[in-house]
């Protein structure tokens, strides 16, 4: 298996709402990664875990909250989002964490706030 | 500001032809680069990696060139395909202990029957 997999596919919430984004891989990986991507643009690192560990917050408002049950899921937790924050959210994981590390995304979830 | 960028945003390839991406990057401390291939409404997919020790990596239809004299990274596809439509991104990695990649802005690959 080497799938990274994402749900939902698309998710459409008000601006107080609460909702979760899940990831999950069955590949051994011990580093999980979250990323968002606007239109047109290359995917942006939100948050990196590392054997469960937040190990990067790549200063992500708190209305973005990350989780990591266990090794093979990620979650991330929304609440309170802006319309701006619509965009596509890519999981990705890879073997270790380290700098030699290739990753393997997901899907994505597109996000819409409205 | 990104440290990874690309000569062109577009190209436009005949099928059958080879196609050339270009990509140049400015941390000369960068030792791990890697492509990626997105398709609209998908997840970038990897393509090739290139570790700073090498020059040059082959897979199946694609090579990588890396010139780290003048901080230039390529992805060539050999008899460009329909399929190989994409949006191609380079990414680098300067960070020995993470796993911390950044992408640059993207090429367009558009391929012409």
């Amino acid at each position: 298996d080497t799938e990274v997999t994402q749900t939902p596919k698309h998710l459409v919430m008000g601006m107080t709402n609460k909702k979760s984004l899940k990831c999950e891989q069955h590949m051994g990986h011990r580093a999980m990664y979250w990323y968002k991507q606007k239109a047109k643009k290359p995917p942006e690192l939100m948050f990196v875990y590392s054997y469960e560990k937040l190990s990067i917050n790549e200063s992500v408002p708190s209305r973005f909250s990350p989780e990591c049950p266990n090794s093979s899921l990620l979650n991330l937790h929304l609440h309170a989002l802006q319309p701006e924050d619509s965009a596509l959210y890519l999981c990705a994981s890879s073997l270790t964490g380290d700098g030699s590390d290739t990753q393997y995304f997901g899907p994505g979830t597109r996000l819409t706030v409205l | 500001g990104e440290s990874v960028g690309l000569h062109l945003p577009t190209l436009s390839v005949q099928e059958g032809d080879n196609s050339i991406i270009n990509c140049a990057y400015s941390n000369s401390a960068s030792d791990y680069f890697i492509w990626y291939k997105q398709e609209s409404g998908k997840g970038p997919q990897f393509i090739i990696d290139i570790r700073s020790n090498m020059d040059k990596r082959q897979g199946q239809r694609v090579t990588v060139l890396l010139n780290k004299t003048v901080k230039h990274l390529s992805l060539q596809i050999a008899a460009t395909q329909p399929g190989d439509s994409a949006v191609y991104f380079c990414a680098e990695n300067m960070w020995s202990s993470a796993s911390k990649i950044i992408f640059g802005s993207g090429t367009r690959l558009s391929i012409r029957p």
